[in-house]
């Protein structure tokens, strides 16, 4: 149980260009989902919490018109990269949290997005 | 500003030695402490701590939390090379349950 997908897994872009990555509870419901962003040998760091049906709640220096968040569904988060830079290029990967009294504190990950923008 | 240190950074060992990882914090509305090991993609959860002094375990790995020091533990026995990983230590905090992650332990365990 406590499965998270995401989607695609590597994406290649030019700059310029918007990328789309999507974040699935598959078999859960996630109220809230949360995205982090990871660069080589460092920890995650997170970008902005996700709230099913109301606006996303951003980290200091996370520019939101940049990292746009949708969380329109109970099991579906998505991030999108807009007008991506090479310096946006890492490792996305999106979270889920469990919805029950006893373990509201664990998240589970997603195999995270490989961005690359040339 | 919320603060998770683990040390060492990296450890090498061989395989059926024991090692222990630490990892101390500094947050304020502290909720629980989680620990992650992560091999190449995502990192998959091994325990969530939220008392002090109560041991969780799961086979060869053992972790405890004191919440009076601001620290806990994750002890790993007689280390396979597939205990080989970045294990990363987060504390959850406020009423979202925001985690904020150490910069991790890489283990090596050489056959």
């Amino acid at each position: 149980g406590a499965v998270v997908s995401q989607h695609p897994s590597r994406v290649i872009c030019k700059s310029g260009t918007s990328v789309k990555i999507e974040c699935r509870s598959l078999d859960f419901q996630a109220t809230t989902m949360f995205w982090y962003r990871q660069f080589p040998k460092q920890s995650l760091m997170l970008m902005a919490t996700s709230n099913e049906g109301s606006k996303a709640t951003y980290e200091q220096g996370v520019e939101k018109d940049k990292f746009l968040i949708n969380h329109a569904s109970l099991t579906l988060s998505t991030l999108t990269v807009t007008s991506a830079h090479p310096e946006d290029s890492s490792f996305y990967i999106c979270s889920a949290r469990l919805d029950l009294s006893l373990s509201t504190d664990t998240q589970y990950f997603g195999p995270g997005t490989r961005l690359t923008v040339l | 500003e919320d603060k998770v240190v683990q040390s060492p950074l990296s450890l090498v060992v061989h395989e059926g030695d024991t090692v222990t990882l630490n990892c101390s914090y500094e947050v304020t509305n502290f909720r629980s402490l989680l620990w992650y090991k992560q091999e190449k993609k995502a990192p998959t959860f091994l325990f969530m701590l939220t008392s002090s002094g109560i041991e969780k375990k799961s086979g060869r790995l053992s972790s405890i939390l004191d919440k009076k020091e601001l620290f806990s533990i994750l002890n790993i026995t007689a280390t396979q090379t597939g205990d080989s990983a970045v294990y990363l230590c987060a504390v959850a905090t406020g009423a979202n349950s925001k985690l904020t992650f150490g910069k991790g332990i890489t283990l090596s365990v050489r056959p």
